[in-house]
């Protein structure tokens, strides 16, 4: 009930194309999904998050898609840049307390 | 500019010893966390504490114990450190009054025992 799956384990894209990883939860009480970039020697950063009430946050080149019934979202990166080069983990919380996180996804992007 | 720092970037401790990881916030949040990052497994809670003197067990708190005595800092103590035990390991910060929950993490310690 506390795991949140995480797929693909990595993935390359060339520069300008789409990059999307998906995740799924089991616990229905997750009140809060964020997305995480980190890059090497560095910790994670909050990159965009959203709550279960909204099907689709976008901000620049990322999105978040929701899907509540199915129990999954995912992030997609527009026009995806070398720069995106990261590790992208997906996580889920309630109450802001106890954090789940996906396995991550090391995202290459070819230029 | 908001800030979590820890004690050290790299540690190399022998099996046995006892290991502190020490965590400092300066944006006043009461919330604090401490996790393990392994690849393949993701960031994993250990513990984390929403309060001076007050802690949770997170998802893998065998072989740790922590302590909060001040607001703006949190200890990772390591009773007997094992091989097992390393790892990078992350401390974070937040707090509940916001209604994102953001985190806000250190730059982490990799741990490596002997």
């Amino acid at each position: 009930q506390q795991q949140v799956k995480q797929s693909p384990q990595s993935l390359i894209v060339q520069k300008g194309g789409i990059s999307i990883i998906n995740c799924a939860y089991e616990n229905t009480a997750f009140d809060y999904f964020p997305w995480y970039q980190q890059f090497p020697g560095k910790g994670p950063a909050l990159l965009i998050a959203i709550r279960p009430d909204v099907s689709e946050k976008k901000e620049g080149r990322f999105t978040i898609s929701f899907n509540k019934s199915a129990k999954q979202f995912s992030l997609h990166i527009m026009a995806s840049q070398t720069g995106d080069s990261a590790t992208y983990f997906c996580a889920a919380t309630y109450y802001g307390q106890n954090f789940v996180f996906g396995p991550g996804t090391r995202l290459s992007v070819l230029p | 500019d908001v800030k979590v720092t820890q004690s050290s970037r790299y540690l190399v401790k022998r099996t046995g010893e006892k290991v502190f990881l020490e965590c400092v916030q300066d944006m006043d949040h009461e919330n604090m966390f401490w996790y393990r990052q392994d690849p393949g497994l993701g960031l994993r809670l250990i513990y984390f504490s929403y309060d001076v003197k007050m802690k949770e067990k997170g998802d893998i708190p065998e072989g740790y114990s922590v302590s909060r005595e001040k607001k703006e800092r949190f200890s990772l103590i390591l009773e007997s450190a094992s091989t097992n035990q390393t790892s990078m390991y992350l401390c974070a910060s937040s707090s509940p009054g916001r209604v994102d929950h953001e985190q806000y993490f250190g730059p982490g310690t990799r741990l490596t025992v002997t």
